[in-house]
Formats: structure tokens, C-alpha cells, sequence
């Protein structure tokens, strides 16, 4: 059982680059959930869904985008990364009314 | 708004107890977790409170008090593994959850 997978770990973008990171969850959970953490801070939600075909934004949306066309995957994308997108993103899911999540192992992105 | 509020840092010694504190301002509040992270490393779910009271799961507790907006997380028998981050969280009716900034644990032998 796998949990919550992210990839890549690391990655290194030049400004005005796009990638995707990818997150995929074999829970069959119904959340997910996408935050940045930078460095000494807490965790900012970026994007969220509560099931295939809904995405919901969250608290700092600017700058990514979320698709969810399986209960599995729900991938983030940033079009023009700048500086500021610079952080450590971290996918989660869990159950419909549960307390706590799962969170992947996390992406380390620089933007140079 | 939504804001939480939790101490920066907290220096406990090898063995004893220390109690992370946790203030919340929130509309359709339904619960509080808590989260530990290690440096470099994910975070992980330690605990959730939706009722008043004590959750108690093994060396760790976890207080809440929904009139007071406030919650407490408690660690016992101090272990030097214990040094890590310390993240109170809340979770809204809107499914959302929200993080505070952290409590970084230190642990003195």
C-alpha cells in the first residue's frame, strides 16, 4: 500500500518554465489536497477536491492549477513559474469526514 | 478570517512533559488536528478533536475546549525523537483544513 505518492522530489525551473507535479493516492479517498510550505512556515493550501471532476481553491490559488479526472490523481500545474512559486509542495488526501490526512513525501521546487 | 495561533518554539527537557498550546479563530469549525514534522521530512497525523475533552494515544493527548476556541497537545516521557514540528490544524465544514505556523520542539538531554 503505497499512500500518497509525489513526483518529482526535487526539481529546479528557470522563471517563465511550467511543470507539472504529479500526486496519486491508492486510498480511494475521495480528498485531496494540494499546499506549499516555505521555509520555517506553516502549510498553505493552494487547491483542493473532493472528488473526480471538483476542484475548489484554497487559500494562495494564484500562480497553479488543478485538474481531477480520477479518484487517484489530481495533479498540479504552474504555467509561468516565478520566484515566489519557490517552496516545498505537499499533496494529501483522506476520507470524507476524517480528522487527519495522508501526505505524500513532498516536491521540492527552486526557481532561478 | 481564520487564524491560529501557536508558540514559535518550545524547550522541553529529555523525559518530562510539555504542553503546545493552540488558539483558533474560525467560522464552521468542526475540529482540531494535530500534525508532527521532522525536519526535511512530511507531515504526520498525530491526533483530532472534534468533541470537548482529552484524546489520549499513548505518550501524546490532545485537549479541546470548542467554547474556549482553544486546544492543547501533549507530550510525555520526552524522548530526544521527539524534537521536531508541531502543527495544530483546523478543519472547517467547508473541508478545508487550515495549518498554523508550527511549534518547533526542542529537546535538551
Amino acid at each position: 500500500n503505497a499512500g500518497v505518492t509525489q513526483t518529482p522530489k526535487f526539481r529546479i525551473l528557470k522563471i517563465g518554465q511550467s511543470m507539472t507535479l504529479q500526486c496519486t493516492q491508492d486510498m480511494n479517498h475521495n480528498y485531496m489536497y494540494w499546499y506549499r510550505q516555505d521555509p520555517g512556515m506553516g502549510l498553505k493550501l493552494i487547491y483542493y477536491s473532493v472528488g473526480a471532476g471538483i476542484t475548489d481553491k484554497g487559500e494562495v490559488p494564484n500562480g497553479y492549477n488543478v485538474s481531477r479526472s480520477t479518484t487517484e490523481d489530481f495533479p498540479l500545474r504552474l504555467e509561468l513559474a516565478a520566484p515566489s512559486q519557490t517552496s516545498v509542495y505537499f499533496c494529501a488526501s483522506n476520507e470524507q469526514g476524517a480528522g487527519g490526512y495522508t501526505f505524500g513525501s513532498g516536491t521540492r521546487l527552486t526557481v532561478v | 478570517g481564520q487564524s491560529l495561533e501557536q508558540p514559535s518554539e518550545v524547550t522541553a527537557v529529555e523525559g518530562a512533559i510539555v504542553q503546545i498550546n493552540c488558539t483558533y479563530q474560525t467560522s464552521g469549525f468542526y475540529g482540531l488536528s494535530w500534525y508532527q514534522q521532522h525536519d526535511g521530512g512530511a507531515p504526520t497525523f498525530l491526533s483530532y478533536n472534534a468533541l470537548d475533552g482529552l484524546e489520549e494515544t499513548g505518550r501524546f493527548s490532545s485537549f479541546l475546549s470548542r467554547s474556549d476556541s482553544y486546544g492543547y497537545l501533549l507530550l510525555q516521557e520526552l524522548q530526544m525523537k521527539d524534537s521536531a514540528s508541531y502543527f495544530c490544524a483546523v478543519m472547517n465544514r467547508d473541508d478545508k483544513i487550515i495549518f498554523g505556523k508550527g511549534t518547533r520542539l526542542h529537546i535538551l538531554p
